[in-house]
């Protein structure tokens, strides 16, 4: 089972960080956390992914625990532009993708 | 950067008709991918392309065909369109390469009526 689970929504004031929370409590040792977003009227965009230790690029930071059983997408400084929503999930070898809900993320001005 | 392009962001038909949903991508990726998104039901997956003139079903492909005769060109053509298939489409491609993420276009919204 491939599932995920995150908040259905997140509201944050401009300038201030977003911590969004995803459990992945049946992930394997070889299943790697994948984040996408989308914003309003545009495709999912990729944003970072990771297996064990943190990782970060130009876009967020990706924190996951060290039983790998939940992960935490930080988002630095929030703009009005973060404002999407945010979909984590587990590809499977095939890469053949599905999103559920994922959590709506509101940025405050 | 990777540029997923779809030919019209919102399109209208009618029951019946023959739809093409086209989508070209170039960055020279083996894969590409047809999907559906709808509220509720999230992200689906309707067909998927992983080389020129090859194709296999995702988890919806009824009502719907696709083709690739170019590597950089995947359509997804709609046989006789009925209203339940009112919805966003999005096309997305992706090299072979290990974790190499998903290119998404922006959508096409498709009204059947």
């Amino acid at each position: 089972d491939a599932k995920t689970t995150q908040p259905n929504s997140m509201e944050s004031n401009e300038e201030e960080p977003v911590h969004l929370p995803c459990n992945h409590s049946t992930i394997s040792g070889t299943d790697y956390i994948h984040w996408y977003r989308q914003l309003p009227s545009q495709g999912p965009e990729y944003v970072i992914h990771g297996l064990t230790s943190n990782v970060n690029n130009r876009m967020a930071s990706l924190a996951i625990a060290e039983d790998r059983k939940s992960s935490t997408l930080i988002l630095h400084r929030a703009t009005l532009r973060d404002a999407a929503v945010y979909y984590c999930i587990r590809p499977p070898n095939d890469y053949k993708l599905s999103f559920g809900a994922g959590t709506t993320v509101t940025v405050r001005a | 950067d990777v540029k997923v392009t779809q030919s019209s962001r919102y399109l209208v038909k009618r029951t019946g008709e023959k739809v093409f949903l086209e989508c070209v991508q170039d960055m020279d990726h083996e894969n590409m991918f047809w999907y559906r998104q709808d509220p509720g039901l999230g992200l689906r997956l309707i067909y998927f392309s992983y080389d020129v003139k090859m194709k296999e079903k995702g988890d919806i492909p009824e009502g719907y065909s696709v083709s690739r005769e170019k590597k950089e060109r995947f359509s997804l053509i709609l046989e006789s369109a009925s209203t339940n298939q009112t919805s966003m489409y999005l096309c997305a491609s992706r090299g072979d390469a290990e974790l190499q993420p998903q290119h998404f276009g922006d959508g096409t919204r498709l009204s059947i009526l």
